[in-house]
């Protein structure tokens, strides 16, 4: 099975970067994925990473190391809104197809 | 960008009934669809994989005949959680993929309450 790791909180101040950082443990890795969550809504999509390096997109970065099982998110700039729970997700062809598989997400309060 | 819907939003409903969770691709067509439950303050867990005509692919330790799923056309999985109990009371969320993109997209949930 898939083992996914993340921390559970993390504080941080406004304007600040913060890194959140996603161990995994797959049999088929076919890609890893971090959503946002706020509370009581449905997870929207961040990033996606499939090949080892750096993907960037606005205030938010991916990283992926698949040798070491390794991904984080990288944060900047930080806003009040950013308040949410992030969660990793991976997608193993050999465990459950196109579905992912999610880690318990790290809880992330931003303050002012 | 894709859309894909869930109804309703939220239900209570007394236990020993049943409740259908409808999800639906709105502009796109969508040849699998997941289903995942969320207890509060936990991820997401994979329910099942549910791929047009076919029969929904059930994730260890969820029981086939207590969640019914029904993916009957290329738009529409439908949910239907038999026999609630209080213990079912949980945030019910669909994704659909398209087959082409790695991306999943996700409904808005449905909080379902059993009392």
């Amino acid at each position: 099975g898939q083992n996914i790791d993340q921390p559970t909180e993390m504080t941080a101040t406004e304007g600040a970067i913060v890194q959140i950082n996603c161990t995994y443990q797959t049999s088929g890795f076919n890609g890893l994925f971090w959503y946002q969550q706020h509370a009581g809504e449905a997870p929207t999509f961040l990033s996606y990473n499939v090949l080892d390096g750096l993907e960037e997109k606005g205030r938010f970065s991916s990283f992926l190391s698949r040798s070491k099982g390794y991904s984080y998110l990288l944060l900047k700039e930080l806003q009040m809104k950013d308040s949410a729970s992030y969660l990793c997700a991976v997608r193993d062809w050999e465990q459950a197809g196109t579905a992912l598989i999610f880690g318990k997400g790290t809880t992330l309060s931003v303050s002012s | 960008g894709a859309v894909v819907s869930q109804h309703p939003s939220w239900v209570i409903c007394k236990s020993g009934t049943s409740v259908k969770i409808e999800c639906r691709s709105l502009d796109f067509q969508a040849t699998t669809m997941f289903w995942y439950r969320q207890f509060p303050k936990q991820s997401l867990m994979l329910m099942a994989t549910s791929n047009e005509g076919s029969k929904a692919t059930y994730e260890q330790g969820v029981e086939k005949d207590k969640f019914l799923i029904n993916h009957a056309s290329l738009t529409l999985s439908t949910l239907t959680v038999t026999s609630a109990h209080p213990e079912d009371s949980s945030f019910y969320i669909c994704s659909a993929n398209d087959g082409s993109s790695y991306e999943q997209y996700f409904g808005p949930g449905t909080r379902l309450t059993v009392t």
